[in-house]
């Protein structure tokens, strides 16, 4: 299968600061790519969609200001949690879909996020 | 409206025997699916997907799709305690976001 990687795969910050997270597909090119985030125990929850040179859209609740996405080529995503608080601590999760074909969309290993 | 209906579980089978895990989806419109496997603590990971009806096999997993039924089913032969996981059953509508079903978690009992 298809190789998507994240990076840091977890991040320790302080509240009030910002965190980037690197969303890669390895080995094809992704014109869509999604973010999610997922809390213990509980579903995955989409965030947004990002299309490769235009505007993500973010699903509703979700606070575009705070929550920037930039998917500047067709291999690379960034998601960029500005001014974390505590209650954005969680496990983001990327997505990239392959170009074409049956819409077959792989999972990066994921960042665990703690805001303290 | 856009549902998947998976059975939560647990699910629990013995060692060496087989899991049927089973989903319905509401949109006629579902193109291709999918079946994803997730870990606890880790993301989940595509283990098959299938667009037509009928059976596709890979390995120790069989997906079957029958678009008349709405319905969607995995079976894992010769189930391992490995393969304890939560299963989640996702259909795509064109390029749009995954609809996920809630997933089925099943325990092999060694």
């Amino acid at each position: 299968g298809a190789v998507v990687s994240q990076h840091p795969s977890r991040v320790i910050c302080k509240s009030g600061t910002s965190v980037k997270i690197e969303c890669r597909s390895l080995d094809f090119q992704a014109t869509t790519m999604f973010w999610y985030r997922q809390f213990p125990k509980k579903s995955l929850m989409l965030m947004a969609t990002s299309n490769e040179g235009s505007k993500a859209t973010y699903e509703q609740g979700v606070e575009k200001d705070k929550f920037l996405i930039n998917h500047a080529s067709l291999t690379l995503s960034t998601l960029t949690v500005t001014s974390a608080h505590p209650e954005d601590s969680s496990f983001y999760i990327c997505s990239a879909r392959i170009a074409g074909g049956s819409y077959e969309q792989y999972f990066g290993p994921g960042t665990r996020l703690t805001v303290t | 409206q856009k549902e998947v209906e998976q059975n939560s579980g647990p699910l629990s089978v013995p060692e060496g025997a087989i899991a049927s895990l089973n989903c319905t989806y509401s949109d006629r419109g579902s193109q291709s699916f999918f079946w994803y496997r997730q870990y606890s603590g880790k993301s989940p990971e595509l283990i098959m997907f299938i667009y037509s009806n009928g059976d596709k096999e890979d390995g120790r997993f069989t997906a079957q799709l029958n678009k008349a039924s709405q319905y969607v089913s995995l079976l894992i032969r010769d189930s391992q305690p490995s393969d304890s996981a939560t299963y989640l059953c996702a259909y795509v509508v064109g390029n749009t976001p995954l609809v996920f079903g809630k997933g089925t978690r099943l325990s092999v009992i060694a």
